[in-house]
């Protein structure tokens, strides 16, 4: 019964692969998002989607595309990985009214090697 | 633009004793703050929040936190820390835009010694 659900939980890789990211919410939010937590636990957003529209794209890199098959599903995928890619991916959720609250994964711990 | 500044990296406070975690904000305009906590592995989880109603608001597990514009403050306190309290704590201001854009400071973490 989890409410946002992230697969794969830990995901070590070597340098210049490709790899994804799944996210899941049933709670019936219409918008998704993706943080990106570093090594010293500071969190910044880097996408948000809503009704599978982008909303916000902060500065990352175009290796970094998120796709919304629907507005259920948020998934990451990463290309040609670096070393500076490593941290842990927390996908979330809110439903509509503005309030703030988000709810969380519980993230994805990217290792790369 | 807008910001918060967590005060400590780090506190430790003994069970039973209260707990005190410091947050400054910086905003342009009437912030909506929160505070949320993240428990080892775990996911992120909303204590509270304060979106210009009462200045004193009250949160799960026994958090609340004031709203001090004179101050630009809106420190989390609990009157007694439980063991299970021990976690990462985030002060939270919504930045611009969607109502996702959450800013986040830099995280408290509290150790609870029994």
């Amino acid at each position: 019964d989890t409410a946002v659900s992230q697969t794969p939980k830990y995901l070590v890789t070597q340098m210049g692969n490709d790899k994804s990211i799944k996210c899941e919410q049933n709670l019936g939010h219409d918008t998704m998002y993706w943080y990106k937590q570093d090594s010293k636990k500071f969190l910044k957003i880097m996408f948000s989607y809503n009704n599978k529209e982008l909303i916000i794209n902060e500065t990352v890199p175009n290796r970094f595309s998120p796709k919304s098959p629907d507005k259920a599903h948020l998934n990451l995928h990463i290309n040609s990985l670096e070393l500076g890619d490593s941290a842990v991916y927390f996908c979330a959720s809110s439903g509509s009214g503005g309030t703030g609250e988000l709810f969380f994964g519980e993230g994805s711990r990217l290792t790369v090697l | 633009a807008q910001s918060v500044t967590q005060l400590d990296s780090h506190v430790s406070v003994s069970e039973g004793t209260p707990v005190l975690l410091r947050c400054n904000y910086s905003s342009s305009y009437s912030p909506s703050l929160f505070w949320y906590v993240q428990h080892p592995n775990k996911g992120l989880q909303l204590l509270l929040k304060y979106t210009s109603a009462a200045t004193l608001v009250k949160g799960i597990n026994g958090f609340e936190a004031e709203f001090k514009k004179s101050e630009t403050s809106f420190h989390l306190t609990k009157p007694s820390a439980h063991m299970s309290d021990a976690a990462e704590y985030f002060c939270v201001v919504m930045g611009g835009g969607s109502q996702g854009n959450l800013i986040f400071g830099k995280g408290t973490k509290l150790s609870v010694k029994p």
